[in-house]
């Protein structure tokens, strides 16, 4: 299974951008990015997930780069309540086992 | 309102206990995972199951089992032999597509004295 990498922690200011990294450098054509994020003490929440182009949705954004190798999770104005650890996830759509893999993820404070 | 959910949120048991951990979800999805997580950890998959009375084992089933007689159902027993027990276990269920989103549970946090 293809890896990510993603920094082991970050920290934002409430009501800031927050850019969330992972690298992926031997994905494959077949591969969806997918993001979760898991509150404390919480089961991980479904956040987005994209193949190619950029995707939007009410809580995030997802950028890709051009030649897939990395992708950037996009908080547009972090709260509080965003403070969690985020996992960035290769999905092979051309796979028959649905189970995450999961990293350790990036552990994101957000400052008052 | 649609979700899935685990009981019970806390479980304390002594060693050489068998123990089983409830999920049931009523989103009328085909597939559903447990897994488990440690301290500081990502999640670690346990036992998957497709569909109605089929399963197959994950990552690290030893001293796992589970049953899928209902669709809205998939307990997870932790026998004796598994060795180090105490984690948090995570239900998760998904409709069939490799694709598709897992909506997890609560989960619940074993603590095995």
């Amino acid at each position: 299974d293809a890896k990510t990498t993603q920094p082991n922690s970050m920290e934002s200011n409430e009501e800031e951008p927050v850019h969330l990294p992972c690298n992926h450098s031997t994905i494959s054509g077949t591969d969806y990015i997918h993001w979760y994020r898991q509150l404390p003490s919480q089961g991980p929440e479904y956040v987005i997930h994209g193949l190619t182009s950029n995707v939007n949705n009410r809580m995030a954004s997802l950028a890709i780069a051009e030649d897939r190798k990395s992708s950037t999770l996009i908080l547009h104005r972090a709260t509080l309540r965003d403070a969690a650890v985020y996992y960035c996830i290769l999905r092979d759509y051309g796979g028959s086992q649905g189970n995450l893999i999961f990293g350790k993820g990036t552990k994101l404070s957000v400052k008052p | 309102d649609g979700g899935i959910t685990q009981s019970p949120k806390y479980l304390f048991r002594k060693e050489g206990q068998n123990v089983t951990l409830s999920c049931e979800q009523n989103l009328n999805h085909d597939a559903m995972y447990w897994y488990r997580q440690d301290p500081g950890q990502g999640l670690r998959l346990i036992y998957y199951s497709q569909i109605v009375n089929d399963f197959q084992k994950g990552d690290i089933a030893e001293g796992y089992s589970v049953s899928r007689e209902k669709k809205e159902s998939f307990p997870l027993t932790v026998t004796s032999a598994q060795k180090n027990p105490t984690a948090f276990y995570l239900c998760a269920s998904s409709i069939q597509d490799v694709l598709g989103a897992q909506y997890f549970g609560p989960g619940t946090r074993l603590t095995v004295l």
